[in-house]
């Protein structure tokens, strides 16, 4: 199999705090793993890249200082959203890739819904 | 960033129907995807094409690999209720470390019981 797991499902904070969202490989380990942001009925919006033990990589216009990406081990991946705002407020998805150069494809977590009042 | 075109943007049938969506992309892709979102959820894959002219079946769902490798669609057969929710193709240019997808804009799919 290939499943990935994402914690908190949900969660709902005050403008100004900090939200860590995890997402972890269950049952193979991710030599990749890939943080997404998807608004209402659009599509998914890459955030960044993160490969183990190294830096991620952010697309244009993604704050890297705003959303802390930490992959620590080949099975889980954070993200920190600081000093979150009403207009951080999404749908957070990762997803994990096994690592076979040529059939290397995406597995999504269930998502993460963040609310910020 | 870039997208693909995905159509039709969405779909709405009768319960026993068959379904057909397409993606199209101005340049040439090694690797296609196919993924079904629900409400809430995350994708979840369907079908993965890897060789231009490949036609793949996953149950009543059969999706090919264009021979130009600009396009692809995803057929289903005779719908069923619970195949109701968005679809996603995805492409990728090589790979390589390089394993970013590229995504469509989804197809919505409601099916009528």
């Amino acid at each position: 199999g290939a499943v990935v797991s994402q914690h908190p499902s949900w969660v709902i904070c005050k403008s100004g705090t900090s939200v860590k969202i995890e997402c972890r490989s269950l049952d193979f380990q991710a030599t990749t793993m890939f943080w997404y942001r998807q608004f209402p009925k659009q599509s998914l919006m890459l955030m960044a890249t993160s490969n183990e033990g190294s830096k991620a990589t952010y697309e244009q216009g993604v704050e890297k200082d705003k959303f802390l990406i930490n992959h620590a081990s080949l099975t889980l991946s954070t993200l920190t959203v600081t000093s979150a705002h009403p207009e951080d407020s999404s749908f957070y998805i990762c997803s994990a890739a096994k690592g076979d150069r040529r059939y290397n494809e995406q597995f999504f977590g269930p998502g993460t819904r963040l609310t910020v009042l | 960033g870039q997208q693909l075109n995905q159509s039709p943007q969405s779909m709405f049938i009768q319960e026993g129907e068959d379904v057909s969506m397409n993606c199209t992309s101005s340049s040439i892709f090694n690797t296609w995807l196919w993924y079904k979102q629900d409400p809430g959820e995350g994708p979840v894959l369907l079908i993965a094409l890897y060789k231009a002219g490949e036609l793949t079946s996953n149950g009543r769902l059969t999706a090919q690999f264009g021979i130009t490798r600009k396009d692809s669609f995803l057929n289903i057969s005779a719908s069923i209720p619970s195949d109701v929710g968005i679809y996603f193709c995805a492409g990728r240019r090589n790979a390589g470390n390089n394993r970013k997808l590229i995504w469509g804009l989804g197809t919505s799919l409601a099916v009528n019981p």
